[in-house]
């Protein structure tokens, strides 16, 4: 059962343009979410999170929008450059764990694709 | 310089011959764990640590040990490795301060191939 999911295993996109990358969830007890870039030969590294409190979060050209009520969440990119050719990772949680396990679910990735 | 990092970076070993693959974290914190990442899966956690000498199983454990006797270091074991082992496994770490979900830190992987 899969508890994240990212339907798109790859998404090609004009340099300039907006990448949408999507992740939808099935377990109400995540309210902490996260999304993780990843270079080849590299760790995946985190980009940008989002708590159940807010819809939306802010950072430069990355905005990640949480729509809680359709279990859905989102990364925009604006505008899309080279480097962002990467494969990223939505990952959800538990806020608070209790103590208990605090590890990541994690989608199986979405590989964006920036044309020039 | 705050970092994870893994060793080796690449193995290729045969089956049955023990190995262990190292983690160590210099930021200090509680939690740690380990992942797979494999074609079309994602990432899938194997072990997890909240603290010295306490771990517990992820999603997929079967075939692998770890230990915590230090904070820093947290080392995956793979007794009797097997062909379905081969895969790229990451370290991670992050505060786990008081239960609450943390950034987890990745190192740069170890790519593991089992013949």
């Amino acid at each position: 059962d899969q508890q994240v999911k990212q339907n798109s295993p790859s998404l090609s996109v004009q340099e300039g343009r907006i990448s949408i990358l999507n992740c939808d969830y099935t377990n109400s007890m995540f309210d902490y979410f996260l999304w993780y870039k990843k270079y080849p030969a590299e760790g995946p590294t985190f980009l940008i999170s989002i708590s159940s409190i807010k819809d939306k979060n802010e950072d430069g050209r990355f905005t990640v929008f949480l729509n809680k009520s359709a279990k859905h969440l989102s990364l925009h990119i604006v505008p899309s450059q080279p480097g962002d050719s990467a494969v990223y990772f939505c990952a959800a949680s538990p806020m608070y764990s209790g103590g208990g396990a605090d590890g990541l679910t994690f989608g199986k990735g979405t590989h964006l694709i920036i044309q020039p | 310089e705050a970092q994870v990092t893994q060793n080796p970076r690449y193995l290729i070993t045969v089956t049955g011959k023990k190995l262990t693959v190292t983690c160590s974290q210099n930021m200090n914190h509680e939690y740690m764990s380990w992942y797979r990442q494999d074609p079309g899966l994602g990432l899938r956690q194997i072990y997890y640590s909240m603290n010295v000498e306490v771990t517990d199983k992820g999603d997929v454990p079967e075939g692998y040990k770890v230990s915590r006797k230090e904070k820093r270091n947290f080392p995956l074991i793979l007794e009797s490795p097997s062909p379905n082992q081969t895969s790229l496994y990451f370290c991670a770490s992050s505060s786990g301060i008081a239960g609450y979900t943390d950034t987890q830190y990745f190192g740069p992987g170890t790519r593991l191939t089992v013949l």
